[in-house]
């Protein structure tokens, strides 16, 4: 079975600073790979996902994510954070013999201070 | 712009009563989902309808019972609740159910047990 671990549970930084939240699964394949954020009293929304291609891949709001098929990562990066960037991140993988089972990490707190 | 509509937003209740959740959505999607969101920020799946059919039971306590009248309705009953069942409840709803779809979260009912 998949799991996915973020073993940072809060990350701290200031505004225009540069971004980097871990992840990395388990898995005897490649499975799919999201990164989901979520702002406070609001639900999850997506800001990238992966299963081929190009390990770098860019998301919403300036987000890119880089898969690492020999480190079994993918980590989330962003350039310049915004104090408004400040949300839970979520890492998430599926499978095509999981169905429609999304497992999802502890997610990582982020807070961007002015 | 939110296309996946829950209530109540909050619920305060207290041990063996029973509550029921609704949730909504407008995007013409075959497949909707619940999920449990607890005070760590932990989201585990409990429920998947395709198209008003059962496709996940994450053995979820058996007072859990979803509630589905068309595919654009997926509501959740508790039967008697319990202190451990206060958690955040997210609904998700995808295009077919697929395991590369991305999900369509709503923003939540926070259930509080006294």
């Amino acid at each position: 079975a998949q799991s996915v671990t973020q073993p940072d549970a809060r990350v701290t930084v200031s505004e225009g600073a540069s971004l980097q939240l871990r992840c990395k699964y388990s898995s005897s394949v490649t499975p799919y790979l999201f990164w989901y954020v979520q702002y406070p009293r609001q639900g999850l929304q997506l800001l990238l996902k992966y299963y081929s291609g190009d390990p770098v891949v860019q998301g919403v709001n300036g987000f890119e994510a880089e898969f690492s098929k020999s480190n079994s990562s993918f980590h989330l990066r962003k350039a310049s954070v915004h104090w408004s960037d400040s949300a839970v991140y979520f890492c998430a993988v599926s499978m095509p013999s999981s169905g429609q089972k999304l497992v999802f990490g502890q997610g990582t707190i982020l807070k961007v201070y002015l | 712009e939110t296309a996946v509509f829950q209530t109540p937003n909050y619920h305060v209740t207290q041990v063996g009563n029973e509550v029921s959740f609704n949730c909504k959505q407008t995007l013409g999607h075959d497949t909707m989902y619940w999920y449990k969101q607890d005070s760590k920020k932990l989201l585990k799946i409990m429920f998947s309808y395709n198209n008003k059919q059962l496709i996940v039971n994450e053995t979820v306590p058996r007072r859990f019972s979803p509630q589905s009248s068309d595919k654009a309705h997926l509501n959740l009953r508790i039967k008697s609740v319990e202190p451990e069942d206060s958690a955040v409840y997210l609904c998700a709803s995808s295009p077919a159910g697929g395991f590369n779809e991305r999900l369509f979260f709503g923003h939540g009912t926070k259930l509080s047990v006294l």
